[in-house]
């Protein structure tokens, strides 16, 4: 059956240590999304990829990188820690429409 | 950016009681779409709503889109413990961008 996974699935780590989050879909989606869930702030948009090499900023993108190299992967990068990022982390996938989410990721910054 | 604003943030119900949560724009909406969130879960989706008007049933659940497009309510009958989480409402303006609501958190006491 068709997936989408990500991994690790619990991350702590350092303030200014890169960090990079892992988001794999079989599915063959063209779309891809990373979100953040804060309380209070339901699911907010970093990054989303409309399909190979394609990457557009979200409303909450700094701090943030993404790279599409391949239909199944979008990773998502934090390239210098901060304790503001402590959330959870949630990849989706999509062709049209309806948006599959991964199990998420709970990272820690200390 | 566009904003979503949903209500209410929280809801305590007695088993057997009805509950609804609402969601609403300032602009007109492409489509709209409802997830649910189990606790420690991850969003799950529910409906797509894209008609002027339209309404639409599964089994307990009753979702409307507004004559405008600007809003749309999630309407639960006779809740059971099984309907605790969180549910999103999920607005496109246009494309497969999704700009969700803060979510409303159901509790169900039994």
């Amino acid at each position: 059956d068709a997936e989408i996974t990500q991994s690790p699935r619990h991350k702590i780590t350092e303030t200014g240590r890169q960090v990079t989050l892992a988001c794999h879909q079989t599915w063959n989606h063209n779309n891809m999304f990373w979100y953040r869930q804060d309380l209070g702030h339901g699911l907010r948009l970093i990054h989303y990829s409309y399909g190979v090499h394609d990457t557009n900023k979200g409303e909450v993108s700094d701090g943030y990188s993404v790279s599409r190299s391949n239909t199944e992967d979008l990773p998502l990068t934090l390239e210098s820690a901060a304790s503001s990022q402590t959330s959870v982390y949630f990849c989706a996938s999509s062709s049209l429409g309806e948006q599959f989410f991964g199990p998420g990721t709970r990272l820690t910054v200390l | 950016g566009q904003q979503v604003m949903q209500i209410p943030q929280y809801q305590h119900v007695q088993e057997g009681e009805d509950f609804t949560t609402y969601c609403n724009s300032s602009t007109t909406l492409s489509n709209i779409q409802w997830y649910k969130q189990r606790p420690g879960g991850h969003p799950v989706f529910l409906i797509q709503l894209v008609k002027s008007g339209e309404v639409k049933k599964q089994k307990r659940l009753t979702f409307q889109f507004g004559e405008a497009k600007k809003n749309s309510s999630l309407h639960i009958t006779a809740t059971q413990t099984t309907d605790v989480g969180t549910y999103f409402c999920a607005a496109s303006k246009y494309g497969n961008k999704l700009v969700f609501g803060a979510g409303t958190i159901l509790r169900v006491k039994s």
